[in-house]
C-alpha cells in the first residue's frame, strides 16, 4: 500500500449523509494529498497539506473539507454527500516539494445514491 | 494553471511490440514529469520520472523523453508483455509554489499474447 492506508475501502452513502475518509501514512512525510478519480478525467486534486495543521485547496475542493491534526493522518470529509461525489478517492503522501515522488494508497470507492 | 493532455486514450499492441504514449503540457515553467501505472483495483504507482534538465531517461524496457521547446513528453515501452497491461497516467508538476501534480486523463494499454 506504499505506506498509505485508506479506510474505509468501500462505502455507499445516501444523498445528504456525511462521512469521513481516513488516510494514515507510516513514513513521517510532510505532504499529503486527496485526489478523486473519475472515468475519462484522470486524477484531480481535491485538497492537500504541506504539514501538520495546514491544509490547502486543490483543483476541485467544493463539497469537501479536510483536516491534518496529526502529521500521520489526513481526513477528508463530506458534509452533505451528493451523487456527483460518487468516485474513487486516493490519498497520497510525499516527502516534500521539488519533485519528490508521490505515493498513492489503494483507493476508497464511494457511491452516493 | 497547468493543463496536461494525454493521447491515446486506449492502445492495443501485440506482445513484443513497442508502445508509445504522448503527453503535452501548457505551463513552460513545469519542471517535473512523472509517469504512473495503475492496475485494476489499485492505486497509481510511479514507474519513471524525468526532470526538465534531462532530455531522456531509461529504466530497462521503459524510457521517457522530454521536449521542453514543444512542451511534450512521451513514455516508451519496448518488448511489451501482458503484465504491462494497465492504465498509464502522465503528470506535470505545477510550479506555482504549491507543488501540485496535474494528471493527464490516462491511457489504457492492452498487450495481447
Amino acid at each position: 500500500n506504499a505506506g498509505v492506508t485508506q479506510t474505509p475501502k468501500f462505502r455507499v452513502l445516501k444523498t445528504g449523509q456525511s462521512m469521513t475518509l481516513l488516510c494514515a501514512q507510516d513514513m513521517n512525510h510532510e505532504y499529503m494529498y486527496w485526489y478523486r478519480q473519475d472515468p475519462g478525467m484522470g486524477l484531480r486534486l481535491i485538497h492537500y497539506s504541506v504539514g501538520e495543521g495546514t491544509t490547502a485547496k486543490g483543483e476541485v475542493p467544493d463539497g469537501y473539507n479536510v483536516s491534518r491534526l496529526k502529521k500521520q493522518n489526513f481526513l477528508l470529509g463530506l458534509e452533505s454527500a451528493a451523487p456527483s461525489q460518487t468516485s474513487v478517492y486516493f490519498c497520497a503522501r510525499s516527502r516534500g516539494s521539488a519533485g519528490n515522488t508521490i505515493y498513492f494508497g489503494e483507493g476508497s470507492w464511494l457511491t452516493v445514491v | 494553471g497547468e493543463n496536461v493532455e494525454q493521447h491515446p486514450s486506449t492502445l492495443s499492441v501485440q506482445e513484443g511490440d513497442s508502445a508509445v504514449i504522448k503527453c503535452t503540457y501548457s505551463d513552460s515553467a513545469s519542471n517535473y514529469f512523472p509517469w504512473y501505472k495503475q492496475e485494476l483495483g489499485k492505486g497509481p504507482q510511479l514507474i519513471i520520472d524525468i526532470r526538465s534538465n534531462v532530455g531522456e531517461k531509461k529504466d530497462q524496457r521503459i524510457a521517457v523523453t522530454l521536449n521542453k521547446t514543444a512542451k511534450h513528453f512521451s513514455l516508451h515501452i519496448t518488448e511489451t508483455q501482458p503484465e504491462d497491461s494497465a492504465v498509464y497516467f502522465c503528470a506535470a508538476r505545477s510550479v506555482d509554489n504549491t507543488d501540485k501534480l496535474i494528471f493527464g486523463t490516462g491511457t489504457r494499454l492492452q498487450v495481447f499474447p
